[in-house]
């Protein structure tokens, strides 16, 4: 069935570092869906990407959807100890068009 | 605070018992899924409700069942409980049915532990 993996499963920065993680499904995409789930708590959505080849930005995160449609990237630029949690790619897939979520890319920021 | 209500928090039980999970989607979302997380899955979607109606299923177990009621709250019920069903049951909900096309918004989460 279709998968959609993340890399890295985990990265620990120091406060101030660039931080990238990658999406990778193994069909195309329609659309493609980040969410951010902080430890403890749920997944609360950041943004969705639609067109090949788009690119978003949320002040310091920067969102981007492969042309193949295939695969996306989030980058945040400077981390903050704020941005400390899990974030989830997700994007529909199966018959019924299910949001099939990522494998999720654990994030620790050291002060 | 996404909207989203989830009761209880927290749920312990034993094995071979069957519980009950409550979820009010936010106001006005006609869509109601149900995902579970635990160490080694991740977030697996386990079934959706659309205005009272299934519209899809995932990996749900026979031993799990759910329903949409007329006020659109849906119930997630868990029988045969065993030691693997311990998990963060996530209840979402959106205001279409295309759930691979739209925002949902999680509600708090139940965790439930059988011992």
């Amino acid at each position: 069935g279709q998968q959609v993996m993340q890399i890295p499963q985990y990265q620990h920065v120091q406060e101030g570092e660039d931080f990238t993680t990658y999406c990778n499904s193994s069909t195309t995409l329609s659309n493609i869906q980040w969410y951010k789930q902080r430890p403890g708590g749920h997944p609360v959505f950041l943004i969705q990407l639609v067109k090949s080849g788009e690119v978003k930005k949320q002040k310091r995160l920067t969102f981007q959807f492969g042309e193949a449609k295939k695969n996306s990237s989030l980058h945040i630029t400077a981390t903050q100890t704020t941005d400390v949690g899990t974030y989830f790619c997700a994007g529909p897939g199966g018959a019924t068009n299910k949001l099939i979520f990522g494998t999720g890319t654990l994030l620790a920021v050291q002060p | 605070d996404s909207g989203v209500t989830q009761t209880p928090k927290h749920l312990i039980t034993a094995t071979g018992q069957r519980v009950t999970l409550r979820c009010s989607p936010r106001s006005g979302d006609l869509s109601v899924y149900w995902y579970q997380q635990s160490l080694d899955q991740g977030l697996q979607f386990l079934i959706q409700y659309y205005n009272g109606e299934e519209r899809a299923k995932g990996n749900i177990l026979e031993r799990f069942s759910a329903q949409q009621f007329p006020d659109l709250h849906s119930e997630l019920n868990l029988s045969s409980l065993e030691l693997g069903d311990s998990a963060l049951y996530f209840c979402a909900s959106s205001v279409d049915p295309g759930q691979g096309y739209n925002e949902q918004f999680f509600g708090p989460g139940t965790r439930l532990t059988v011992l």
